[in-house]
């Protein structure tokens, strides 16, 4: 299986604050890597697609970068529903997997 | 706007089989794929397989539940189910359904979830 290993595993961060998180896959997976947005008792909510682009309806303040394995969303200027937890996911080799997750909660 | 809703038995007894039902609303299900994915503290998001409505329903399951796991498409009634046979604690988890598409069946993403069900496995 494709491992995919998100870091930090939580961090805190202020209204306003950038963030970056990162999602590192341990062999290629192409650019087929995801990003999600979950909040509490929500479903995750598909934020970018193919590492870098912004799903529709999202709001340009979150960004998807790629360099070989790793891979990186940033939030821009944080706002108060941006604290929520966040999962990369790779659907290029089966089984599809998903990052441990990264919590964003508030300073 | 595609809707999905996942139901089904909130509690199931050990060892007996777990079957979920997700109605897909708002869209037709061709030419779409879709998943059922379920999230436990312990294992966090886990794939569990798919279902294409292209050709004669191909499926594709994660082989660490693939001798448990049937899903299945109901093309009349427009939802997809999911059976997983032989259950046990470690299949206490919320189940979600997702549709995707694109490229390979998912390069897209999971672009639309259900609200996810509760499933307890116990006596």
């Amino acid at each position: 299986d494709i491992q995919m290993t998100q870091s930090p595993s939580s961090l805190s961060a202020s209204v306003g604050d950038t963030i970056t998180i990162t999602c590192r896959a341990s062999e290629s997976v192409s650019n087929y890597l995801h990003w999600y947005q979950q909040r509490p008792g929500a479903a995750p909510k598909l934020l970018i697609y193919g590492a870098t682009t912004l799903e529709s309806g999202v709001p340009s303040r979150f960004s998807g970068s790629e360099s070989g394995t790793d891979f990186s969303l940033t939030i821009s200027s944080l706002q108060p529903t941006d604290f929520a937890t966040y999962y990369c996911q790779q659907t290029y080799g089966f089984p599809w997997t998903f990052g441990q997750g990264t919590r964003v909660d508030i300073k | 706007q595609v809707q999905l809703q996942e139901s089904g038995p909130g509690l199931v007894r050990p060892s007996e089989t777990l079957s979920l039902i997700c109605a897909v609303s708002g869209d037709s299900m061709s030419p779409y794929y879709w998943s059922w994915i379920r999230q436990s503290p312990g294992k966090g998001l886990e794939w569990i397989g798919y279902i294409s409505t292209r050709g004669s329903g191909t499926t594709n399951y994660n082989p660490s539940l693939k001798t448990r796991v049937t899903i299945s498409w109901d093309t009349s009634k427009s939802h997809f189910s999911l059976t997983l046979t032989s259950v046990a604690a470690s299949d206490t988890a919320v189940y979600y359904c997702a549709r995707h598409w694109g490229y390979g069946g998912a390069s897209r993403g999971f672009d639309s979830w259900g609200q996810g069900i509760q499933v307890t496995v116990s006596s």
